[in-house]
């Protein structure tokens, strides 16, 4: 069971945008600690999409945007691309475990 | 470039030991904080632990799930985080990430990965 709770799974059509969810409570993401956004392709590491819950790491696609408000965050994916397809969590800190902490991963399908 | 590169995975017994090393390199090492992180086949990611750089302290923290079988340490001067893993069950099976923490001070979120190192418990 993961500290934050993300959607197993989305999809979309290519075009279309996309948004993955990330709720936690008042002890990470209620408290006032940022969302970070990783992307995942099957076999390879993780890469930093988002951080701060807003920002973009230099060479990631403005299609690629975050939003965060009260215990809840927002992927958005726009102009959905098939090589979009991946596995995307979340992350925060969570000052009541004392760890960094992760949703469960949303797999997005591109249509 | 930042670059990092576990090594050190393998197969190993029930109650065994293991000791993972990450090479870094394309930045300060020493001003940097970092952390290992682990995905088990299938499934989420996992904060394992945290070193702290020499000027907030050089401390370490580690998750509960960790927490007395694990030990982090750190050489700057060779530009090395290492991860000795003591009484490994098999739900220490994992791939084993080494990632920094912000390369341009601390940060609360992993902003480089290395490849990864597959760590297999099985008797």
């Amino acid at each position: 069971q993961s500290v934050l709770t993300q959607p197993p799974s989305v999809s979309g059509a290519p075009g279309q945008r996309v948004t993955i969810s990330c709720t936690g409570n008042s002890s990470n993401i209620g408290g006032g600690y940022a969302v970070h956004w990783y992307q995942q392709f099957p076999g390879t590491a993780p890469k930093l999409l988002i951080f701060e819950s807003t920002d973009r790491p230099s060479g990631v696609p403005d299609r690629f945007s975050g939003s965060k408000s009260g215990i809840s965050a927002s992927l958005a994916i726009t102009g959905l691309q098939a090589a979009d397809e991946a596995e995307y969590y979340c992350q925060s800190f969570d000052s009541s475990l004392i760890r960094w902490v992760f949703g469960g991963g949303t797999e997005l399908t591109v249509l | 470039d930042v670059q990092l590169v576990e090594s050190g995975g393998g197969l190993v017994n029930p109650g065994g030991s293991l000791r993972l090393s990450c090479a870094a390199s394309g930045f300060t090492f020493k001003n940097a904080w970092m952390s290992w992180l682990r995905q088990a086949p299938g499934k989420g990611l996992e904060w394992i632990g945290r070193s702290k750089r020499k000027a907030d302290g050089g401390t370490t923290d580690y998750s509960a799930h960790v927490k007395g079988r694990f030990t982090l340490s750190r050489d700057d001067s060779i530009n090395s985080l290492y991860l000795e893993m003591n009484s490994l069950n098999t739900e220490d099976t994992a791939v084993y990430y080494c990632c920094t923490m912000g390369v341009v001070g601390p940060k609360y979120y992993f902003d480089y990965w290395g490849q990864g190192t597959l760590v297999a418990v099985s008797s």
